[in-house]
């Protein structure tokens, strides 16, 4: 069965510093990977997904992550973080033989430092 | 589109009580989803359902939990009796497609069992 840890449980950063948010995930195959982000008191949004191709996928908000195969990662990261990009960020894996079921990290809770 | 729509977004019951929540997916998305979330376990899928039939509810924790999906507009979870340790926020989501198809998350209803 696959899994996905997020090792860092919160993260503080300075407005307009870079952002590197990590993720490993555990699966014998090439998995489905995804980040979602979550908003207070808000439902989770896709940010980015990655299920093949280009192991460099960019996302929305300026979001970009990297499949990195030999280190069964894909961490989420920005150039420049902007105030309104605190949040909790989710990493997500699912498997091909399961199509539709996605196992969900335990997120990052990003806070940002004026 | 007006989004996945939960209702109620807040919900306090004393235990022992019914409850049932309700979600309306993105019209002409096939696939709809439960979650739970919680400090301690995250967030878990509960049930997924694909063209109204319930497709793996391994997730549900027992059987006082059941879902259904009438109609491809409207679907509802229900815990009966409910107990304090199903306080969590659910989420619904649907997709158009499942695997790596994004899903849409709707706000969520905060459940608090007294």
């Amino acid at each position: 069965a696959q899994s996905v840890t997020q090792p860092d449980i919160h993260i503080t950063v300075s407005e307009g510093a870079s952002l590197e948010l990590r993720c490993n995930y555990s699966y014998g195959a090439t998995p489905y990977l995804f980040w979602y982000v979550q908003s207070p008191g808000q439902g989770l949004q896709l940010l980015l997904k990655y299920f093949s191709g280009d192991t460099l996928v960019q996302g929305i908000k300026g979001f970009e992550a990297e499949f990195k195969r030999s280190q069964s990662s894909f961490n989420l990261r920005k150039p420049s973080v902007h105030w309104s990009d605190a949040a909790e960020y989710f990493c997500a894996v699912g498997a091909r033989s399961s199509a539709s079921k996605i196992i969900f990290g335990s997120g990052t809770r990003l806070s940002i430092r004026p | 589109d007006a989004g996945v729509i939960q209702s109620p977004r807040h919900e306090v019951t004393e235990m022992g009580q019914e409850v049932t929540l309700r979600c309306k997916p993105i019209s002409g998305h096939d696939y709809l989803f439960w979650y739970r979330q919680t400090m301690m376990r995250g967030l878990e899928l509960l049930i997924y359902f694909n063209n109204n039939v319930p497709i793996d509810d391994s997730g549900m924790p027992e059987d006082r939990f059941s879902a259904k999906m009438p109609n491809a507009s409207f679907s509802t979870l229900k815990i009966q009796p409910s107990e304090p340790r199903d306080s969590a926020v659910y989420f619904c989501a649907s997709s158009l497609g499942g695997g790596v198809e994004t899903q849409y998350f709707g706000p969520g209803t905060r459940l608090l069992v007294l």
